[in-house]
């Protein structure tokens, strides 16, 4: 599975949009991005997942380039509740394993 | 959403004693669950993969007689620390694909099960 790159820390004022980026240069054709984030001493939490198009649920907007070498997850209107270490993870979709592996992520802090 | 369990939430062993947790897929079976452990301010890391019904497979460095792991049932997969020591004290998290099977949908993780070993 390809490798991801997240920059370590984030900063958002509460009630404004996070944009929260992620490198996958190294994604092949068949590789969904994944983003989970982990609440302090929490279990993850699933966010949202794409392969190509631009994807939106409840939660997030996830805008994938057209070379899908990165995408950005969208928080459009970021609580004091999204302070959270957000992983972004690359993973073959019709994996056998399901494994998901977990980098560094990005430490979003929102601020009042 | 699919709720995964943990029990115990916490639990504090003296060194050398043998910690068991267990992680439940609540309202949905899984052949497959995922154990994972975290040191503070680290990112989570893969300890193994919980196959219903044989045996688990580990990943590179976790020493599986160490890490003992059950799957017994398609909704309970249990991790035993055997022997624990003070640098098994971390934070446990496991994970279950819904469906019955790996796939590429969403995971869901348990709340994570904090070991301190004295």
């Amino acid at each position: 599975d390809a490798k991801t790159t997240q920059p370590p820390s984030m900063d958002c004022a509460e009630g404004r949009a996070a944009n929260l980026p992620c490198n996958h240069s190294t994604i092949s054709g068949n590789e969904y991005v994944y983003w989970y984030r982990q609440i302090h001493s929490q279990g993850p939490q699933y966010i949202i997942h794409g392969l190509k198009n631009n994807e939106t649920n409840e939660m997030a907007s996830l805008i994938i380039t057209e070379d899908r070498k990165s995408s950005t997850l969208i928080l459009p209107h970021a609580t004091l509740r999204d302070t959270a270490v957000y992983y972004c993870i690359v993973r073959t979709g019709s994996s056998n394993t399901g494994k998901l592996i977990f980098g560094q992520g990005t430490t979003l802090q929102v601020k009042p | 959403g699919a709720v995964v369990s943990q029990h115990p939430s916490r639990v504090i062993c003296k060194s050398g004693t043998s910690v068991k947790i267990e992680c439940r897929s609540l309202d949905f079976q899984a052949t497959t669950m995922f154990w994972y452990r975290q040191f503070p301010k680290q990112s989570l890391m893969l300890m193994a993969t919980s196959n219903e019904g044989s045996k688990a497979t580990y990943e590179q460095g976790v020493e599986k007689d160490k890490f003992l792991i059950n799957h017994a049932s398609l909704t309970l997969s249990t991790l035993t620390v055997t022997s624990a020591h003070p640098e098994d004290s971390s934070f446990y998290i496991c994970s279950a694909p819904p469906g019955g099977g790996p796939s590429y949908n969403e995971q869901f993780f348990g709340p994570g099960t904090r070991l301190t070993v004295l």
